[in-house]
């Protein structure tokens, strides 16, 4: 059964403080690594895909990184409004069709 | 473009009640999905389509759970009877077409089954 798993669960920095949150994955044939964002009482904001082994993506503050194993989303200089749940997930096998992890809470404080 | 659109926002019932779910996906989408979010287990996919027909409803938890999408702007999730384990987030999400991985998601409906 593909898994993917998030760590922390939760995260508080302080602004400027910078981190990474960890996505490890286990699944057979990865198609593609998603990282999304997720705002209280709202859905899912796409961030990034990665589709290979060393594959970089930045986003303002963001990076996302993959290995074979695991992806990470770096948070440089974090700001307050950088505070949300983080998602990773899994594609595999059938096109379309996401194996998500339960996610990162990060508050970000002034 | 106005996004996914679900409704109602939240929805509070009594357990054996019937819910339905409503979502509009993106206009030209082709792809269209249904999942669950709960603090144990996260996101769940239950179902999805593509160009109108479904495709996989393997995470669909159990009989008393239905979706259709009778044309390429409108599906419903429907639950008949409901129980109080139902409860989470449903949401809605729609992609360009079935190898587009990109998800737009819908603002979810709230459900509180008593």
């Amino acid at each position: 059964e593909d898994q993917v798993t998030q760590s922390p669960e939760a995260l508080r920095l302080q602004e400027g403080e910078s981190s990474s949150l960890n996505c490890s994955y286990t699944v057979s044939g990865l198609r593609g690594l998603f990282w999304y964002r997720q705002d209280p009482g709202k859905g899912p904001e796409f961030l990034f895909t990665l589709y290979s082994a060393g594959e970089e993506k930045e986003k303002e503050r963001l990076k996302a990184t993959l290995t074979k194993k695991e992806s990470f989303l770096h948070i440089t200089a974090p700001k307050p409004e950088d505070s949300a749940t983080y998602l990773c997930a899994a594609q595999t096998g059938t096109a379309s069709k996401l194996t998500f992890g339960t996610g990162t809470r990060l508050q970000v404080t002034l | 473009d106005a996004g996914v659109i679900q409704s109602p926002r939240h929805e509070v019932t009594e357990m054996g009640q019937e819910v339905t779910l409503r979502c509009k996906p993106i206009s030209g989408h082709n792809s269209l999905f249904w999942y669950r979010q709960t603090m144990m287990r996260g996101l769940e996919l239950l179902i999805y389509f593509n160009n109108n027909v479904p495709i996989d409803d393997s995470g669909m938890p159990e009989d008393r759970f239905s979706a259709k999408m009778p044309n390429a702007s409108f599906s419903t999730l429907k639950i008949q009877p409901s129980e109080p384990r139902d409860s989470a987030v449903y949401f809605c999400a729609s992609s360009l077409h079935s190898t587009n991985e990109k998800l737009f998601f819908g603002s979810g409906t709230q459900l509180s089954v008593l």
